[in-house]
């Protein structure tokens, strides 16, 4: 099952602009990551963040993450074409075994 | 180091028949787990590995799925009698203990005809 849900399921917005995804979820977490994909491909790892976090920055990323709420939110500013591809948030509960629980993912199209 | 390796990228095989995939995870990490994907969804968790001991297993893995990691280094899935449900992108990724973040190999796409 998916625990994640993303928010907007699909997004296109111009280069230069900026672009917010939202991430939901159900359980308690002990990290909540983000990941890119493109077409076809393998994920690949973006930015994690702590439970006992509420912000985080990588480079064009930022990250906040709301537990009370059980959400999550990633920012990409001043896009670029290259940005273009499928974003999941991921969380983590902890415990070892049980792996990662994916949302359903954003595809997110940048328009040059 | 390269990063997880898959093989092979791409298969066809016909309902019925076998097939096995391999994982070469990133050679100093400890766990290494395999999802599937589905077209329009996120990866689902099917099967994890903590060095060769396979501590977890999705109720999605059927009885015709099984993994092994028997060195605790790469790691093999193979599908028994394939169906076209079986259909998916498997993908492969591990990570080191303690450590944030899963890092995925490109992925084996099963195609089943």
């Amino acid at each position: 099952s998916q625990q994640g849900e993303e928010d907007p399921q699909a997004l296109s917005i111009q280069e230069g602009e900026n672009a917010t995804m939202n991430c939901s979820y159900k359980t308690s977490i002990n990290n909540l990551q983000w990941y890119r994909q493109n077409s076809g491909r393998g994920l690949v790892h973006l930015i994690l963040i702590r439970s006992n976090e509420r912000e985080k920055h990588s480079g064009r990323l930022r990250v906040t993450l709301d537990t009370s709420k059980k959400s999550s939110s990633l920012l990409i500013t001043a896009s670029r074409a290259a940005d273009t591809a499928s974003y999941f948030c991921a969380t983590y509960s902890g415990g070892g075994a049980d792996g990662l629980t994916f949302g359903k993912g954003t595809h997110l199209i940048i328009q040059p | 180091d390269t990063g997880v390796s898959q093989d092979p990228r791409h298969k066809i095989t016909k309902r019925g028949q076998n097939v096995t995939f391999r994982c070469d995870p990133i050679s100093e990490h400890n766990r290494l787990y395999w999802y599937r994907q589905t077209l329009g969804q996120g990866p689902e968790f099917l099967t994890y590995f903590q060095n060769e001991a396979q501590l977890e297993k999705s109720r999605l893995l059927s009885d015709r799925f099984s993994a092994e990691r028997p060195k605790g280094s790469f790691s093999t899935l193979e599908i028994q009698r394939t169906e076209q449900g079986d259909s998916a992108m498997y993908l492969c990724a591990s990570s080191l203990e303690g450590k944030g973040g899963a890092f995925f190999g490109q992925g084996t796409r099963l195609t089943v005809v």
